[in-house]
């Protein structure tokens, strides 16, 4: 079965404290993995997608990597506005929905 | 680029009435579009897939009778929910899903739905 797995479900740093989140997946056949961003209230923000073992993509303070059972989500110097869920989906090749985590929230504070 | 929007952000509706959900992808064409539901503090759950100019495909446990989903245009997809009750209250989402191969979905702001 299909799966995506997320950790820790909770996440509290200090501004400036460096740290990662895990997101390990069971699927067959990888066709993509889709990190976003989600705000109270609000639909997730699409952050990164993930093709490959190996791929690395960079977008301000955040780091997304990807090996071929998990990815992590690098956050570099945090600040209070990264605080929020981290959603991480995948792409399998049978179907055709994303199929998600059950999300990371983190809290940074100053 | 890549901007999905909802309409409308917030209802209130009473017990038994019908309310339409419109989802629009504003500057992309997408041929697949999905409905999903989250409850407060909860992951999102897949409600339906769209696809323009065909039926929807509900996923297991989802009333399509209630959960009414149409995809006539390349940019528009609209969920009505029919005979709305209290527990149907929820965080409705949409996504679009950029025509090609990408795979990547875009997600609209999101409708909160109060039925009382």
């Amino acid at each position: 079965e299909d799966q995506v797995t997320q950790s820790p479900e909770a996440l509290r740093l200090q501004e400036g404290e460096s740290s990662s989140l895990n997101c390990s997946y069971t699927v067959s056949g990888l066709r993509g993995l889709f990190w976003y961003r989600q705000d109270p209230g609000k639909g997730p923000e699409f952050l990164f997608t993930l093709y490959s073992a190996g791929e690395e993509k960079e977008k301000e303070r955040l780091k997304a990597t990807l090996t071929k059972k998990e990815s992590f989500l690098h956050i570099t110097a945090p600040k209070p506005e990264d605080s929020a869920t981290y959603l991480c989906a995948v792409q399998a090749s049978a179907g055709t929905a994303l199929i998600f985590g059950k999300g990371t929230t983190l809290s940074v504070s100053s | 680029g890549a901007v999905v929007s909802q309409h409308p952000s917030r209802v209130i509706c009473k017990s038994g009435t019908s309310v339409k959900i419109e989802c629009r992808s504003l500057d992309f064409q997408a041929t697949t579009m999905f409905w999903y539901r989250q409850f407060p503090k909860q992951s999102l759950m897949l409600m339906a897939t769209s696809n323009e100019g065909s039926k929807a495909t509900y996923e297991q446990g989802v009333e399509k009778d209630k959960f009414l989903i149409n995809h006539a245009s390349l940019t528009l997809s609209t969920l009505t929910v029919t005979s709305a009750h209290p527990e149907d209250s929820s965080f409705y989402i949409c996504s679009a899903r950029v025509a090609g191969d990408s795979y990547e979905q875009y997600f609209g702001p999101g409708t909160r739905l109060t039925v009382t």
